[in-house]
């Protein structure tokens, strides 16, 4: 079993849908990421949150630390936001990371 | 400021060799954490060094070791490569070792023949 289950594996959707990706973890963490990945191997950090929520541009993420799950969303999404979206939870000195959400936004 | 960079960008070994992938940190930077992504799947963390000291190591065998220099830049040796060693490694690096945003760099390719 994973210590970070990420859903769903693929989305499809078309050029301004809100999207949502959903992160669950079962260990305690002391922070979440959440990791961009393009075709090639690029990875961006675009988030790391302990509580609440940030914003930044068009992506959301919110955390739940109590429920122990954590959200990503993109508004208006574009074809730019088509990548893979990894969750990686850090209880410790050492990262666990979902398997990806592969995103493609259609024109 | 620089980013992360690594070199090689792809690389080709057979069963058995020996390989040294190479990263260097972002400016500023003391930590730096190494990663083995496989095709299709998420990253998992090797090991990670905070001022030339490992600093945490995940579920790999002892043939995957570790430099870090004064100037922080890293080094990952894997010997005796085995097929399954075929993936993408990743460096990333942060400033200090809590949970700190971490700045990846581009990768290395290997592919074990």
């Amino acid at each position: 079993k994973n210590e970070v289950e990420q859903s769903p594996q693929n989305l499809t959707a078309q050029e301004g849908e809100f999207i949502t990706i959903n992160c669950s973890y079962s260990v305690g963490i002391s922070a979440l990421h959440w990791l961009q990945q393009h075709p090639g191997g690029g990875i961006v950090s675009l988030f790391m949150l302990s509580s609440g929520k940030k914003k930044h541009g068009r992506l959301i993420a919110t955390i739940n630390i109590q429920e122990k799950h954590s959200s990503l969303h993109i508004t208006a999404s574009h074809p730019r936001d088509s990548a893979v979206y990894i969750c990686a939870v850090l209880p410790g000195n050492q990262f666990y990371f979902g398997t990806g959400t592969s995103l493609t936004v259609i024109p | 400021e620089t980013g992360v960079t690594q070199s090689p960008t792809h690389l080709i070994k057979t069963r058995g060799q020996q390989v040294t992938l190479r990263c260097s940190s972002q400016s500023g930077h003391n930590t730096v954490s190494w990663y083995q992504q496989a095709l299709g799947q998420g990253p998992q963390f090797i090991f990670q060094y905070y001022r030339e000291e490992e600093n945490g190591r995940g579920n790999f065998p002892p043939r995957f070791s570790g430099l870090q220099f004064p100037n922080y830049s890293s080094e990952l040796n894997v010997n005796a490569l085995e097929l399954d060693d075929s993936a993408l490694y990743l460096c990333a690096s942060s400033l200090g070792r809590g949970p700190d945003t971490q700045y990846f760099g581009p990768g290395t390719r290997l592919t074990v023949l």
